[in-house]
């Protein structure tokens, strides 16, 4: 069954410092979303992107974050300088159409700053 | 957007049927009942998808009443594995996922 994969699967940053999550969405679909939750909250959206554009992002997507597809197959997610409070997984989705289509997460990347 | 309330927290037995209601009071016409699974520090899973009356897969059913203001997803059969957090999410119109804080169900041998 196809599925999202995601790299790494932990990372340890230092505050400051600018780190980049790597997400593979499930091939024929052409939905990507980024999620995050901190530990013990609840899971929360970050940004949508579709055809090379974000579609929707929330308040938490402020300028120190970006997103991209550099290629066919990857999307990324950066964060210029991290913060200790950036500290949480973060869940790329993907969705074959938008709307009511399900998004299918993969396992997440742990953010750690010190 | 719709608000989901559902119990925080439920205990079952192995083998027993579990059933989980969700209200939406303020479902819109155009909305679908998602219903997500997550074990601690993994990605939400799919499990199953519903606009009214009867859904059922592999893994669990879904049935929404006429008036769609409440949905109820029911496990057959749980096991240990699935202890975890079911979430209840209201799909419309907007791309996002809006989780709420989900059910804890604890399943007990």
């Amino acid at each position: 069954e196809p599925e999202v994969t995601q790299t790494p699967s932990h990372q340890v940053t230092q505050m400051g410092q600018e780190v980049i999550l790597r997400c593979v969405p499930i091939s024929n679909h052409l939905y990507f979303y980024w999620y995050r939750q901190i530990l013990g909250q609840k899971v929360e959206f970050l940004v949508s992107f579709y055809n090379n554009e974000i579609s929707e992002k929330s308040e938490i997507f402020d300028d120190q974050f970006s997103v991209e597809r550099p290629d066919g197959s990857n999307f990324t997610l950066k964060i210029r300088s991290t913060k200790l409070e950036d500290s949480a997984m973060y869940f790329c989705a993907s969705s074959e159409r938008a709307d009511t289509d399900t998004q299918y997460f993969g396992p997440g990347t742990r953010l750690t700053v010190l | 957007l719709a608000k989901t309330t559902q119990p925080i927290s439920m205990d079952s037995y192995e083998g027993q049927e579990v059933n989980i209601t969700c209200s939406h009071n303020n479902i819109a016409t155009n909305d679908y009942i998602t219903w997500y699974q997550q074990f601690p520090s993994q990605g939400p899973r799919f499990i199953i998808q519903g606009y009214k009356t009867k859904v059922t897969n592999e893994v669990a059913s879904l049935f929404i009443p006429a008036d769609r203001k409440s949905s109820t997803l029911s496990l057959p059969r749980v096991s240990l594995s699935d202890t975890a957090v079911y979430y209840c999410l209201v799909q419309g119109s907007a791309r996002q996922l809006t989780f709420g804080s989900g059910t804890q169900l604890t399943v007990l041998p």
